[in-house]
């Protein structure tokens, strides 16, 4: 079975500065998608990024990109220029079907 | 742009009593979810839907769960007798095409659910 991980319940980060969140899967898939939800207080789930696992190149969307190491398994998030609008949970998740596994998420807070 | 939508946004019942959720899935989107959140833990998938049959259901969705799509746009969830642990939060999403691995899924606001 697949399975996401989240090491980091909780980050923090000063305005303005860079944060990476870390996320971390088991597959034995090789078609696989990578996605980036945030949460924000009011609990919608809100798409930040989306990785195809055949595409070497990183996703970026204007101040969110990743970094993608699929030996490693491995799906970092960062955040640049943190906005106190960022704060909020975080899922990664993996789709190599039709459903979203997701981790367990990272609760960001961004200090003024 | 076009919006997931659900309806209610909070709904409060009594244990054994039935509930159904409601969303109204993008216009033009074929595949349609219902993923569970309970408070303080991940979000959870329950059940895939495509052309008015389920597609793919988690072991959390039992018997007391069913889902139906009664007309061209509202997607239900149905909880038939509740219990206590049913209290979560309901999100329905819907992606546009038949099946695709990893289409993106765009999720509705959720349906909070209390049981007492």
């Amino acid at each position: 079975a697949q399975t996401v991980t989240q090491s980091q319940p909780e980050m923090s980060v000063q305005e303005a500065e860079t944060v990476t969140l870390s996320c971390t899967y088991d597959t034995s898939e090789s078609d696989y998608y990578l996605f980036w939800y945030k949460q924000p207080p009011s609990r919608q789930m809100i798409l930040v990024i989306r990785q195809e696992a055949y595409k070497q190149q990183n996703a970026t969307e204007n101040r969110f990109s990743v970094n993608f190491q699929k030996a490693a398994k491995s799906f970092s998030l960062k955040i640049s220029d943190s906005q106190l609008g960022d704060a909020a949970m975080y899922f990664c998740a993996w789709a190599g079907n039709e459903k979203l596994t997701f981790g367990t998420g990272t609760r960001l807070t961004i200090i003024p | 742009e076009p919006e997931v939508t659900q309806t209610p946004s909070h709904q409060v019942t009594q244990m054994g009593q039935e509930v159904i959720l409601r969303c109204v899935p993008i216009s033009n989107h074929l595949y349609f979810y219902w993923y569970r959140q309970i408070l303080g833990q991940k979000v959870e998938f329950l059940v895939s839907f495509y052309n008015n049959e389920i597609s793919e259901k988690s072991e959390i969705f039992d018997d007391q769960f069913s889902v139906e799509r009664p007309d061209g746009s509202n997607f239900t969830l149905k909880i038939r007798s509740t219990k206590l642990e049913d209290s979560a939060m309901y999100f329905c999403a819907s992606s546009p095409l038949i099946g695709q691995v990893g289409e993106t899924q765009y999720f509705g606001p959720g349906t909070r659910l209390l049981v007492l």
